[in-house]
Order: C-alpha cells, then structure tokens, then sequence
C-alpha cells in the first residue's frame, strides 16, 4: 500500500497567515493526490484534485502544488471558517490512502 | 439538491450484520462511481470499498474483503453496504462519497454526513 505522510499533524496560525500543509507519498504517484478540508462534525470537502486543479467552488485563497512525491497544499490568507483538518489522498493504486490529517488551529 | 443520505447505522454485537443505505438525489446516480470511506471519531479516514457506475466492477480494502459487499440499484438511486462478521474495530462513522471520474484519477467530491457504526456486545 502507498503510505501517506502529512506534515506537520497540527498548526497554530491566525487569521491572514500564509498556512502551508505538506503529503509525501511512500512511492510515486504521479499527480494522482487530492486534498479535503474537514471541519469539526462535518463530512469532508475537496479542495483540490489532480495536485493541483482548484475544485469548483472553493475559493481562490487555496492551491496545490508537487515537486516529485511531495505535495504541498497552501492557504494563502487563513480566513476563520478555514480552521479545521486537512487530509492528502493518492488515487495512483488501490487501496486508495489519505495522509492522517493536519489540523489548523489558532 | 444534490446529495446523498446515509442510513443504517447503529449498535451490533461482534458477530454480527448491519446494512447501510446511501440515497442519492439530485444528479444522475448511474453516471457515478461511488465509494464507502470511513472514520473512526477523532481519527483519520480510511477508504473502504468501490463500485462502478452499473455494479459489475467493486473493489475493497484488505480490512474488509471478504466481509463486506458493496453494491447499487440504479432505479432506486441507492448505495449499500452490507457488512457482515463485524468486529469492533468496525466501529466508525461511514460515509458514502461520489466520484466524479470513471478510471484513476478517483476523488470524492460529494459527501453524506455519514451513519455511526458502533460493534460492542
């Protein structure tokens, strides 16, 4: 199975504080890795998919980037309802695996 | 509305066989792939199990194969999961997720607010 690793498990950051969240991936995966945002009680949401691609609907202040089998998810000014878990996830083999979250809190 | 609800949660003994539901509303379901994933509280998620979009291709994780079945009826727009010889670490919160691709690439970009699957005696 393809291990995925987050980084760091937990942030302290304020409002309009650049957040970066990092996944390595045990293997490559080409661009095959996803993010999701979960708040507290809630279902998780995609951010972005294929590495990069913003999914429709999320704003603007969110992006993603690879640089061989690290993958990088970064908020450009953290708004309020952005304090919440973000998970990676690989789709390049089965079984597909999420990276163990980072959480962003104040 | 686009969504999808699932049901079927509850307590079960070890042992024992739970079923759970996923309606989907608001988009064509037969067009979709869709996948189980699971979360134990305050934990991680974990994926479960996929199904293509007519039924005839399903894959599982290791942790359920064997036990678990995933499959759909396309004229009732539902999703299940019959679980069956359920262990304690079964115990989760399990959420029915859409993907919006056909081949690689999967992602969940719809999501129920998922059904608790608690297996204590």
């Amino acid at each position: 199975d393809i291990q995925m690793t987050q980084s760091p498990s937990s942030l302290s950051a304020s409002v309009g504080d650049r957040v970066t969240i990092t996944c390595r991936a045990s293997q490559t995966i080409s661009d095959y890795l996803n993010w999701y945002q979960q708040r507290p009680g809630k279902a998780p949401n995609l951010l972005i998919y294929a590495a990069s691609n913003l999914q429709r609907g999320v704003p603007s202040r969110f992006s993603g980037s690879r640089s061989g089998t690290d993958f990088t998810l970064t908020i450009s000014s953290l708004q309020p309802e952005d304090f919440a878990t973000y998970y990676c996830q690989q789709s390049y083999s089965s079984p597909l695996t999420f990276g163990g979250g980072t959480k962003v809190e104040f | 509305e686009v969504q999808v609800v699932e049901s079927g949660g509850g307590l079960v003994q070890p042992g024992g066989s739970l079923r759970l539901s996923c309606a989907a509303s608001g988009f064509t379901f037969s067009s979709y792939w869709m996948h189980w994933v699971r979360q134990v509280p305050g934990q991680g998620l974990v994926w479960v199990s996929r199904i293509n979009s007519d039924g005839s291709s399903t894959t599982y994780a290791d942790s359920v194969k064997g036990r678990f079945t995933i499959s759909r009826d396309n004229a009732k727009n539902t999703l299940y999961l019959q679980m069956n010889s359920l262990r304690a670490e079964d115990t989760a919160v399990y959420y029915c997720a859409r993907d919006p691709t056909t081949s690689s690439y999967y992602r969940f970009d719809l999501w129920g607010r998922g059904t608790l699957v608690t297996v204590s005696s």
